[in-house]
């Protein structure tokens, strides 16, 4: 079963948008943690947050900021003043405690033009 | 710390052939993955090791073999390479503590690129 949806396959926004990644998931644990991760046009996998599920409250990094609301299942990802170094495929992971894996999303693929 | 270190960054297996990616860790954590990710395509689980000695398959692992000897290094095993493993393969590592319930983000290595033809 799908455990974490990021339903848009492919945004493109004009540089300086605001642009914001969705990312819903499923568990019956009470525990457990998310994710998001970068990944350029060069492939690395770059870390930018880890959420538990007893932590509801946004967090904001510069020009990042992440919603997380447990009633809908929500963890999404806004970039607010969008430049162009921001286009890559960003994922969404979930990882409950009661499991040993990290479930990831299918991405979202950013494409930022000047 | 060097992170997580993948070799090789690229490799061309003809069919028929084997061969071991290694993967090597030096932040001491107890959690190692392997992934597969097909061109345009997401991250899909192979096998995972929750200790030294300890190996588990994930979502996709016909085809591969793991080992896990020691804390550091967890090398992946491709026997009988076929063009369906044609992919970019990326090793992480994370520290858990189920006991805890604690589970931090895990740390990638560049990945290896292997075309098999």
């Amino acid at each position: 079963a799908q455990k974490v949806t990021q339903a848009q396959t492919e945004i493109s926004v004009v540089e300086k948008e605001d642009v914001t990644l969705d990312c819903v998931y499923e568990t019956r644990d009470t525990t457990y943690y998310l994710f998001w991760y970068k990944q350029p046009p060069s492939g690395e996998l770059v870390f930018l947050i880890r959420r538990n599920s007893f932590d509801e409250q946004n967090e904001i990094s510069g020009r990042y900021s992440w919603n997380f609301q447990k009633s809908t299942s929500s963890f999404n990802f806004t970039i607010t003043a969008s430049q162009v170094v921001d286009s890559a495929v960003y994922f969404c992971a979930l990882s409950e405690a009661i499991l040993d894996d990290m479930r990831f999303g299918a991405g979202t693929r950013l494409t930022v033009k000047p | 710390n060097a992170g997580v270190t993948q070799t090789p960054k690229f490799r061309i297996l003809k069919i028929g052939q084997s061969m071991t990616l290694q993967c090597t860790q030096d932040m001491n954590h107890n959690y190692m993955y392997w992934y597969r990710q097909d061109p345009g395509m997401g991250l899909k689980l192979i096998y995972y090791s929750v200790g030294a000695g300890i190996t588990d398959k994930g979502e996709v692992p016909n085809g591969y073999n793991v080992s896990r000897s020691t804390t550091e290094d967890f090398p992946l095993r491709l026997e009988l390479a076929a063009p369906s493993q044609t992919s970019v393969y990326f090793c992480a590592s994370s520290y858990r503590d189920r006991g805890l319930q604690l589970s931090y983000e895990q740390y990638f290595g560049p990945g290896t690129r292997l075309t098999v033809t």
